[in-house]
């Protein structure tokens, strides 16, 4: 238990599709973060929210949407996803951006496109 | 452009001592992270180097050299439950995290 909960912990969606993935922290941290993991890839950097406010966005396509509403939670809005987008999304968060502190990371959401 | 390499896969004996290193390439440095990743499970935090030298925690210890930009994660009395992918990151000037592909360790009986 980290102190970050995803949810769900599996989805398979269609390209024309609309999903979303939820991320909850229970850390009261301030930053938290979307980041797409691939097999044998290093982790991909995707936003970052620091006191609720987008601060990174590493070019990702338009078909994710993240959304910030309070510094706990997290979402990830998902639609017209290409079978390339198949990977596990991992949550996390930390203290604050750019501290030194370590990241928290939730235990992902295994995205399966079709 | 920034680089972590790492080996992809190692194999080890239950008991045994391994080390897993790291080099990296990037613009600037704020430390350098080991995280630890279960199949099927989050990344936990394992170690934080910023100064040269070793970082002992158990049987896990952290060795930095900032002027090689080179990294190792000491594993000692291997077990079992050890075998996870190991990643490895580092902060640059800009406070951004770069990841290495990690690298899956194997642990035979």
């Amino acid at each position: 238990e980290t102190g970050v909960t995803q949810t769900p912990r599996h989805l398979v969606m269609g390209m024309t599709n609309k999903k979303s993935l939820k991320c909850e922290q229970h850390l009261g941290h301030n930053a938290m973060y979307w980041y797409k993991q691939s097999a044998k890839k290093p982790l991909e950097l995707m936003f970052v929210y620091n006191f609720k406010e987008q601060t990174e966005n590493n070019s990702v396509p338009s078909r994710f949407s993240p959304e910030c509403p309070n510094s706990s939670h997290l979402f990830l809005h998902l639609h017209t996803l290409q079978p390339e987008d198949s990977a596990l999304y991992l949550c996390a968060s930390s203290q604050g951006f750019g501290d030194t502190g370590e990241l928290f990371f939730g235990e992902g959401s295994r995205l399966t496109v079709l | 452009g920034q680089n972590i390499d790492q080996p992809t896969e190692m194999t080890a004996t239950e008991g045994a001592i391994v080390q897993i290193n790291c080099t990296y390439q990037t613009s600037g440095f704020n430390g350098l992270f080991w995280y630890q990743q279960h199949a099927g499970e989050a990344p936990t935090f394992l170690s934080y180097n910023v100064l040269d030298g070793l970082e002992e925690k158990g049987r896990f210890s952290s060795f930095l050299s900032r002027s090689k930009g080179y990294s190792y994660l000491l594993l000692k009395e291997l077990q079992m439950k050890d075998s996870a992918s190991y990643l490895c990151a580092v902060r640059d000037s800009n406070y951004q995290l770069i990841w290495g592909a990690g690298t899956k360790l194997i642990i035979k009986p």
